[in-house]
């Protein structure tokens, strides 16, 4: 069956300018989580949606960034007047339920940001 | 804050030998622990998800360990293969977020 997948797989933007990443997750799964890539560094955890509840934003480095997702399903991340040190891989993850305690998350691809 | 390491950042073995990768992190008080391989322009594939109430978990070639109250799992590959060529990743999962570690880079030598 399909998979998470995200688009774009690259996008390269102007320090200064806004972005806007997609996530389409595996459908029927609840959770969608946001996650960030730097170079030679480990993922970080971004914002997380699960079903119709509020979002927990509590990764998100500034208020820069923002995302949403409608109808519960597709999401998009906002980055506003991207910085240089905005460049990293982002990828989008998706889960049957909560995900937190027992379900294993499933990847999409990624896309890498590059700010210059 | 959950802080997780791995070791080594780095792996490179001939065909055929056995492994461990190593997973570290400074708070036990995890809801389960997932080790991940990350293949280039794929994103993440899960391969192993632990519970914090289980010791460890096999899938073929791979068995994850967990001690929780140390804060160390290991994942153990037999018979490894180039295919496995690839980065490790484990994450933990606190409260309701994920720290995932930096990565072990394996390299499998045909």
């Amino acid at each position: 069956g399909a998979g998470v997948s995200q688009s774009p797989s690259n996008k390269v933007t102007e320090k200064g300018k806004d972005v806007e990443l997609r996530c389409d997750p595996i459908s029927g799964h609840t959770a969608l989580y946001w996650y960030r890539q730097s170079l030679g560094q480990g993922l970080e955890f971004l914002i997380y949606f699960q079903g119709n509840s509020a979002p927990d934003k509590s990764g998100l480095p500034s208020d820069r960034f923002s995302a949403e997702r409608t109808g519960g399903s597709v999401s998009t991340l906002t980055i506003q007047r991207t910085q240089q040190e905005d460049s990293a891989v982002y990828l989008c993850a998706s889960s049957t339920t909560s995900g937190a305690s027992t379900d294993t998350q499933y990847f999409g691809p990624g896309t890498r940001l590059t700010v210059l | 804050k959950q802080e997780v390491t791995q070791i080594p950042a780095a792996l490179s073995v001939p065909e055929g030998e056995n492994l461990v990768l190593n997973c570290s992190f400074t708070d036990s008080a995890i809801y389960n622990l997932q080790w991940f391989r990350q293949d280039p322009g794929k994103g993440l594939t899960s391969l192993l998800l632990i519970q914090s109430s289980q010791r460890e978990q096999t899938s073929g070639r791979l068995n994850a360990s967990l001690d929780k109250s140390s804060g160390r799992s290991t994942l153990y590959i037999a018979a490894s293969q180039p295919g496995d060529s690839a980065t490790y990743l484990c994450a933990v999962t606190f409260g309701n977020q994920f720290y995932f570690g930096t990565g072990t880079s394996l390299t499998v030598i045909p």
